[in-house]
């Protein structure tokens, strides 16, 4: 399973868009990449998924390039209810291999 | 629809003692994960199954740990005689037959479990 390296952290403010760009160098072909949100004391949540291109849904859109070793969770206009932390998977179904994830802060 | 339901949500319990955590996944999905959470740390697989059997189990961390799913719905993790290191946040997961690509995990609110 690839591993993925993403910002431990990141800042910013109500009404901004906020990108948080995942990296997988080591992406296998069969692999999707999917982002999931976690509130404390919440399980993760499903936020996106892809395999290529841009996918984009009611929440977030996703970024992937060509060659697919990185991708970019793009949060339009941000709330103070987006405060959470963001995991970048790869993986091609079954168990999934968090990271330590991206603290997104969003201050008013 | 209901989502992931576990119970109890917290159980604090003695160094040495035996525990019982439930998921209750969400109605006809067919895979069933189970995950621990520590503090500032993202979930960490434990076991996986597929109906009734289990599918992966390699990151169950040892023989104390052993989850069942007789049935194919309702799962219950088991770990025997507890240490303080088992203290983390318990979380099941559940995702639909596999419809191809990647498929979406739901997850429940976990149990917090405190070992004292």
């Amino acid at each position: 399973l690839a591993k993925t390296t993403q910002p431990i952290s990141m800042d910013s403010y109500e009404g901004q868009e906020v990108n948080i760009t995942c990296s997988h160098n080591n992406i296998a072909t069969n692999d999707y990449i999917t982002w999931y949100q976690q509130f404390p004391s919440q399980g993760p949540r499903f936020i996106i998924q892809g395999y290529k291109t841009k996918v984009t849904n009611e929440v977030a859109s996703l970024f992937i390039p060509a060659d697919r070793k990185s991708s970019t969770l793009s949060l339009p206009r941000v709330s103070l209810s987006d405060t959470a932390v963001y995991y970048c998977l790869v993986g091609d179904n079954d168990k999934l291999i968090f990271g330590t994830g991206t603290r997104l802060q969003v201050f008013p | 629809g209901a989502g992931v339901s576990q119970t109890p949500s917290n159980k604090v319990t003695e160094k040495g003692k035996y525990v019982e955590l439930r998921c209750d996944p969400i109605s006809g999905h067919t895979a069933l994960y189970w995950y621990r959470q520590s503090l500032g740390q993202g979930p960490e697989f434990l076991i996986y199954f597929q109906g009734t059997g289990a599918a992966d189990d390699s990151g169950l961390p040892n023989d104390r740990f052993f989850a069942v799913r007789p049935e194919g719905s309702v799962s219950t993790l088991k770990i025997q005689r507890t240490e303080r290191g088992d203290s983390a946040v318990y979380l099941c997961a559940s995702s639909p037959p596999a419809s191809g690509g990647g498929d979406t995990q739901y997850f429940g609110p976990g149990t917090r479990l405190t070992v004292l």
